[in-house]
């Protein structure tokens, strides 16, 4: 069974489209993330939710929009695409916050805007 | 601000070859470092981690140790295979929070 699935794995799209990006845990985990990794690899965080509460929130454009429907779902919407938004996307669950606890991270959704 | 150093790449090794893989870290108190690596074409997998200082995390014959005084959490195998070839990325989480820092990644080639 996959632990954090992510659809879809490969989106194409032009400039100025509106996209989602699903994401689902069968963890059973209360805290979900979204993370942006560049054409170089440099990872970084973009937003938390706790409890379908948004906990972190990295200085991100507004164009982006998470939404977490239960505790096993984040999604993550996108508004007027642009070029600098191609990147793949990954989405982390764990098991709650201040401590160690284990981020499963998704496959990744590889987004291109042309 | 919190912050992960790593070593810049590529790294290319032959197989059995010795392996280190520096990162620094620099952030307040007593952060949670650990070691992710990303196979290609998939997502992260936590390949071993460390809570405190001088606590020494393994997995897969990989090991890094927690050295405070140093601020230092280097990866290190003895012997490495083809299989290991991937992104490396070093990370830290503060004390109580709940998002990670990492690294900008090292990619690890590794030929017969």
């Amino acid at each position: 069974d996959t632990a954090v699935s992510q659809t879809p794995k490969y989106l194409v799209t032009q400039m100025g489209n509106d996209k989602s990006i699903k994401c689902e845990q069968n963890l059973g985990h209360d805290t979900m993330y979204w993370y942006k990794q560049d054409s170089k690899k440099f990872l970084k965080i973009m937003f938390s939710y706790n409890n379908k509460e948004l906990i972190i929130n990295e200085t991100v454009p507004n164009r982006f929009s998470p939404k977490s429907p239960d505790k096993a779902h984040l999604n993550l919407h996108i508004n007027s695409l642009e070029l600098g938004d191609s990147a793949v996307y990954f989405c982390a669950s764990s098991q709650g916050s201040g401590a160690p606890y284990e981020q499963y991270f998704g496959p990744g959704t590889r987004l291109t805007v042309t | 601000g919190n912050s992960v150093t790593q070593m810049e790449g590529p790294v290319t090794l032959s197989e059995e070859a010795f392996l280190t893989i520096n990162c620094t870290y620099t952030a307040t108190g007593y952060p949670s470092l650990f070691w992710y690596v990303q196979y290609p074409g998939e997502g992260l997998q936590l390949l071993l981690k460390a809570t405190k200082a001088d606590d020494k995390g393994s997995n897969k014959g990989f090991e890094a140790t927690y050295r405070k005084e140093t601020t230092s959490f280097h990866l290190e195998k003895g012997s490495v295979q083809v299989s290991d070839s991937a992104v490396y990325f070093c990370a830290l989480r503060r004390e109580g929070a709940q998002k990670l820092v990492f690294g900008q990644g090292t990619r690890l080639t590794i030929n017969p």
